[in-house]
């Protein structure tokens, strides 16, 4: 089994769509999670910080669920530019060591 | 404000050459500095870390290594390619203690 698993996609959603990623993690001691998004050809990019209450950051949304050990991301308004792979990503120790899910393929279509 | 840079940002090289990707930080001081690798349309590998000038660990054995000559310098090298080494080259950096990484812009590199 994978540490972090996500559907690979792609979810291909139509603008102003509301479209949400899940993402499983193996590891019940992970202590930090996060969501990247990776434009094609470029590196990731800091999406945002997931904490236990769930978090918001305008037209997104993440939550998680220790006791299910997932985390899930809702975008809201779907805009052509959210078009991206948007990676899970899970910190199971102190030493900054991350673990990267193999990322989630949205396609936002006009 | 802490940037990143990474260069070349590609690069072709013949099965066999040497290589040398270099890292450097600025803004910020004793980062942890980590090397990654994407295969094309793979997740990200993490190849080497550093928490410390001269301290590196490596995730997985290959011809690559790594060095950290300096505090917010980080260079990974091979002595001789292997056409399985193509891929995205990451480097990240992060302060000690904080779990997000920020990422350079890359290198791709081709093995030809």
């Amino acid at each position: 089994r994978k540490e972090v698993e996500q559907d690979p996609g792609p979810f291909n959603v139509p603008e102003g769509a509301t479209v949400a990623f899940n993402c499983t993690y193996s590891n019940s001691a992970s202590q930090s999670f996060f969501w990247y998004r990776q434009d094609c050809r470029k590196e990731p990019k800091l999406l945002m910080s997931v904490y236990s209450s769930g978090n918001e950051d305008g037209r997104f949304t993440a939550q998680l669920n220790r006791a299910s050990q997932y985390i899930s991301l809702l975008i809201r308004d779907s805009k052509l530019s959210d078009s991206a792979t948007y990676l899970c990503v899970v910190n199971a120790n102190a030493g900054n060591m991350l673990t990267f899910g193999g990322g989630t393929r949205l396609m936002v279509k006009p | 404000s802490q940037t990143i840079h990474q260069w070349p940002a590609t690069l072709v090289q013949p099965v066999g050459s040497p290589l040398s990707l270099e890292c450097t930080v600025e803004g910020t001081s004793n980062p942890n500095l980590y090397w990654y690798r994407q295969a094309a349309g793979r997740g990200l590998q993490l190849l080497f870390y550093s928490v410390g000038i001269g301290q590196i660990s490596s995730e997985v054995p290959q011809n690559l290594s790594a060095s950290r000559p300096q505090d917010r310098q980080f260079i990974l090298s091979s002595k001789k390619l292997l056409l399985s080494d193509s891929g995205f080259y990451l480097c990240a950096w992060c302060l000690a203690g904080v779990g997000e990484q920020y990422f350079g812009p890359g290198t791709r590199l081709t093995v030809t």
